[in-house]
């Protein structure tokens, strides 16, 4: 089955830093990659997906890269604020029943 | 206001007592699912239903169990049987029962068993 990888496990970043996330999944066949925000107390919460025809999406001050060869995505967050301290989730999907989900980034963006 | 509730926010049980957690959303969707979280572990799926009076196992099913007799209501029950079974419980729904719809969480529930 599928398996996902995420790295680093924490993150610390100056405010305005950028940040970087990566995530590597094992089966080729996987087709849809969403990354979520969970932050303290709450459940998460979709910021950006993509699809696998896609190389790289952007909202904003966040964008997602996938590389379909490597099988890696990276999340990219941009003039880092001190509300992006959360953690941070990668998954991957066959597009059939099941997200399966990276182990978690705990990004802390300091002033 | 349409979203996820789960109640309690946090719950204590003894040992060997069976424990139910309550999810509910009103976002008319299909598909319900239950995640486990632990720290360092991420989310792993515990149970999920594609449409009412329908279920299937997740990847850590062993020692729960899940009905879905109404659209809106996906209850969790935490049995003796299972080992571990102090967590942070997430429940979530999305529109329909495909992995590349997005799922929305409830805020959790958060068990602890003594």
């Amino acid at each position: 089955g599928e398996n996902v990888e995420q790295h680093p496990s924490t993150l610390s970043v100056q405010e305005g830093d950028s940040a970087v996330i990566k995530c590597t999944y094992s089966d080729s066949a996987s087709n849809y990659f969403p990354w979520y925000k969970q932050e303290l107390g709450k459940g998460p919460q979709l910021i950006i997906d993509i699809r696998s025809n896609v190389g790289e999406k952007k909202d904003q001050r966040i964008a997602v890269t996938l590389n379909k060869t490597a099988k890696h995505f990276s999340l990219h967050i941009t003039e880092t604020q001190p509300e992006d301290s959360a953690v941070y989730f990668c998954a991957a999907s066959l597009n059939t029943d099941k997200l399966i989900f990276g182990t978690g980034t705990r990004l802390q963006v300091f002033p | 206001d349409g979203g996820i509730t789960q109640s309690p926010k946090y719950l204590f049980r003894k040992e060997g007592q069976n424990v139910t957690l309550s999810c509910e959303q009103n976002l008319n969707h299909d598909a319900m699912y239950w995640y486990r979280q632990d720290p360092g572990q991420g989310l792993r799926l515990i149970y999920y239903s594609q449409i009412v009076n329908d279920f299937q196992k997740g990847d850590i099913a062993e020692g729960y169990s899940v009905s879905r007799e109404k659209k809106e209501s996906f209850p969790l029950t935490v049995t003796s049987a299972q080992k571990n079974p102090t967590a942070f419980y997430l429940c979530a729904s999305s529109i329909y029962g495909r992995s590349s719809y997005e799922q929305y969480f409830g805020p959790g529930t958060r068990l602890t068993v003594t």
